[in-house]
């Protein structure tokens, strides 16, 4: 069965300071991959997704970005957080365009 | 620009009664939609999709009705329990126009009473 990973589980960095998320997926491979972020009480806001290694597609301008560097991996990144940058992050996959397949998350708060 | 939205932002239910969750879509070529049930601080669970050629479609308690004519989607879960207590979102895509993106509406929260 197919599984999906994402650490940190909950970080709290200051203004200003670099960001690396990552997510992994087992048991399929090729898979699309996406980022969403999800504010407190809101819906979820898709970020980045990836249909292969090294291609990426930006939903949103931003001071995030993403990266694939092998199938199954898929790292958000900042260089320099801001206050806004706070929420819930949210990995997913599929195969297809069907249902997404979600990770368990990682809440970020930026002070 | 067109998105998805929900009527109701909160619902509160008698444990054992129906439920029935609302969501308006305003963009005609979607063709797929998604219910997903998020329990605080995890990520969305998938409980059951519809595609644009179907007015309805079952699974285990829950039903899912689609009126394409006035662009309403609902979530029916029958015998509503605790365990069903959670934010549900509707997602809808274009998969026919091959489109990666799903667009999520922003949540009811629904809260069993027991």
């Amino acid at each position: 069965s197919q599984t999906i990973h994402q650490w940190p589980a909950t970080l709290v960095q200051p203004v200003g300071s670099p960001l690396s998320l990552e997510c992994t997926v087992e048991g399929t491979s090729n898979p699309n991959l996406y980022w969403y972020r999800q504010a407190a009480g809101r819906g979820l806001q898709l970020l980045f997704y990836s249909v292969g290694i090294g291609q990426i597609s930006s939903e949103v301008p931003q001071n995030l970005s993403a990266s694939r560097p092998q199938d199954r991996q898929f790292i958000l990144s900042s260089k320099k957080l801001l206050l806004s940058d706070s929420g819930f992050y949210l990995c997913a996959w599929n195969r297809g365009l069907d249902e997404q397949f979600f990770g368990p998350g990682t809440r970020l708060t930026v002070l | 620009g067109e998105n998805v939205g929900l009527h109701l932002p909160t619902l509160s239910v008698q444990e054992g009664d129906n439920s029935i969750i609302n969501c308006a879509y305003s963009n005609s070529a979607s063709d797929y939609f998604i219910w997903y049930k998020q329990e605080s601080g995890k990520g969305p669970q998938f409980i059951i999709d519809i595609r644009s050629n179907m007015d309805k479609r079952q699974g285990q308690r829950v039903t899912v009705l689609l009126n394409k004519t006035v662009k309403h989607l609902s979530l029916q879960i029958a015998a509503t329990q605790p365990g069903d207590s959670a934010v549900y979102f509707c997602a809808e895509n274009m998969a026919g126009a091959g489109s990666y993106q799903l667009t999520f509406g922003k949540g009811t929260k629904l809260s069993v009473i027991p």
